[in-house]
């Protein structure tokens, strides 16, 4: 069963950049498009974007200028930089497996990492 | 974007009731559409995609309907495990998009 593991600091400063890694174990990151999630305290699920294992990348256009996402098959993990961040991007982020395709549903998830935005 | 709308936003049930969801894309999106569940503190769990098809390991007492514009998710007899918050999914373009959510809580 695929595993998808979150980590990297929970407390990040305005205006400074969020940076996350997602590890998958037991399976393989070279296939399947990987994506990240996040959800606001209290709130809904937002879409940051997708890559797959060849580097192609997706974004959703509302974070598209100040998101990245990178991946390194060697240590089957891949990884979230969000920079110039606000309190407004506070949320657990989730990172997931596609089931087939870049717009796909998301079959696996990880358990959610929380990062805060505070001074 | 594509636009879901989610109702109700919540809905209060007993065990045994069944129960009903309704998504609304704001454009059609064919039968790209998944069904999740999110109990409070935990990942959201993939049920159904592609409208109605059901993922592997789910009751069969979820079942998911609909095409174009209008979805439902319904539980044929609410269960204590499924008191929980239920979000859809568009997957016919990017962006992805997810409704608000439901929240179905114990009457």
């Amino acid at each position: 069963q695929v595993q998808l593991q979150e980590s990297g600091p929970g407390l990040v400063k305005p205006s400074e950049t969020l940076s996350l890694t997602c590890t998958v174990s037991a399976g393989s990151i070279n296939s399947h498009y990987w994506s990240w999630v996040r959800q606001p305290p209290g709130k809904g699920l937002e879409w940051i974007g997708y890559i797959y294992y060849s580097g192609s990348t997706n974004y959703s256009p509302s974070l598209k200028s100040r998101v990245t996402i990178s991946i390194d098959t060697s240590k089957n993990q891949f990884s979230l930089r969000l920079s110039s961040v606000t309190t407004a991007d506070t949320a657990v982020y989730y990172c997931t497996r596609g089931t087939r395709g870049g717009t796909t549903p998301f079959d696996y998830w990880g358990q959610g990492a929380l990062v805060t935005v505070s001074s | 974007d594509i636009q879901m709308t989610q109702s109700p936003s919540t809905l209060s049930a007993s065990v045994g009731d069944r129960v009903t969801i309704t998504c609304r894309a704001s454009q059609s999106i064919s039968s790209w559409l998944a069904w999740y569940q999110q109990e409070p503190g935990k990942a959201p769990k993939f049920l159904i995609y592609k409208a109605s098809s059901l993922e592997s390991g789910v009751p069969s007492r979820f079942s998911g309907s609909g095409s174009g514009t209008e979805f439902t998710l319904t539980i044929s007899s609410l269960q204590p495990d499924d008191f929980a918050t239920y979000y859809c999914q568009q997957y016919n373009s990017n962006p992805l998009t997810f409704g608000g959510g439901t929240k179905v809580e114990i009457k």
